[in-house]
């Protein structure tokens, strides 16, 4: 069955940290990863997106790695500014006759002053 | 460069009535999408259309739901008669082409409130 799952579902951190949201997913064929931030009441935007053969991606302070064999991928963030403040959702795509976007629930996160 | 373009922003309706929801893509962008997202959740896709072929509807409930992309540009998305249910954002976004890789635009969407 296909599934992503997220966590942590949600997140609190102080401005300037540093913080890592993690994806999970059983979807197979494997086609590619997504990342999206989503700020509340607008639509998603896309962060990075990644093949089987790309470990790492980053887009400034967005870092995203991808292990294809345990099916795992993460998106660090460095140095939070108040602005991160939103929803992060891992999409994957399978490839051939699973070739569909999985999309995950989102890890919501909250940057505090 | 405009993005994905969407109206309304906001409409209230009491249910059994219809609705209706445009979506203008990025100026050449072959791929449009319209997804469904409920609060808490991720977008679910409603449909897919290649140009102006709807290439995946499956998930489109289609007693209620039709949508058309006339001459493979804007979209339409309607929903007769409305339930209470239907209450969510419904989001459009658009593609180059219909590559896995291709990065998905998203509008800033719709919200439906059916009373």
């Amino acid at each position: 069955k296909n599934q992503v799952e997220q966590s942590p579902q949600s997140l609190i951190i102080l401005e300037g940290k540093n913080c890592t949201l993690q994806c999970n997913y059983t979807v197979s064929p494997f086609s590619n990863l997504r990342w999206y931030k989503q700020d509340t009441g607008r639509g998603p935007v896309s962060l990075t997106i990644m093949t089987f053969s790309e470990n790492t991606k980053s887009n400034g302070r967005y870092t995203a790695t991808l292990d294809a064999d345990t099916k795992q991928s993460s998106l660090h963030i460095t140095a939070s500014q108040l602005s991160d403040s939103a929803s992060y959702i891992c999409v994957v795509s399978g490839a051939g006759n699973n070739r569909k976007l999985i999309w995950g629930l989102g890890t919501s996160l909250a940057v505090n002053p | 460069e405009a993005g994905v373009v969407q109206s309304p922003r906001y409409k209230i309706i009491e249910k059994k009535q219809p609705v209706a929801f445009w979506c203008n893509p990025i100026s050449g962008h072959n791929t449009l999408y319209w997804y469904r997202q409920n609060l808490g959740q991720g977008p679910e896709l409603l449909i897919r259309y290649e140009n102006e072929e709807a290439v995946d509807d499956s998930q489109l409930p289609k007693d209620r739901f039709s949508a058309e992309r006339l001459k493979g540009v804007d979209s339409t998305l309607k929903i007769q008669p409305a339930e209470l249910g239907d209450s969510a954002v419904y989001l459009c976004a658009s593609s180059l082409a219909i590559y896995t890789t291709d990065t998905q635009y998203f509008g800033p969407g719709t919200r439906l409130t059916v009373l």
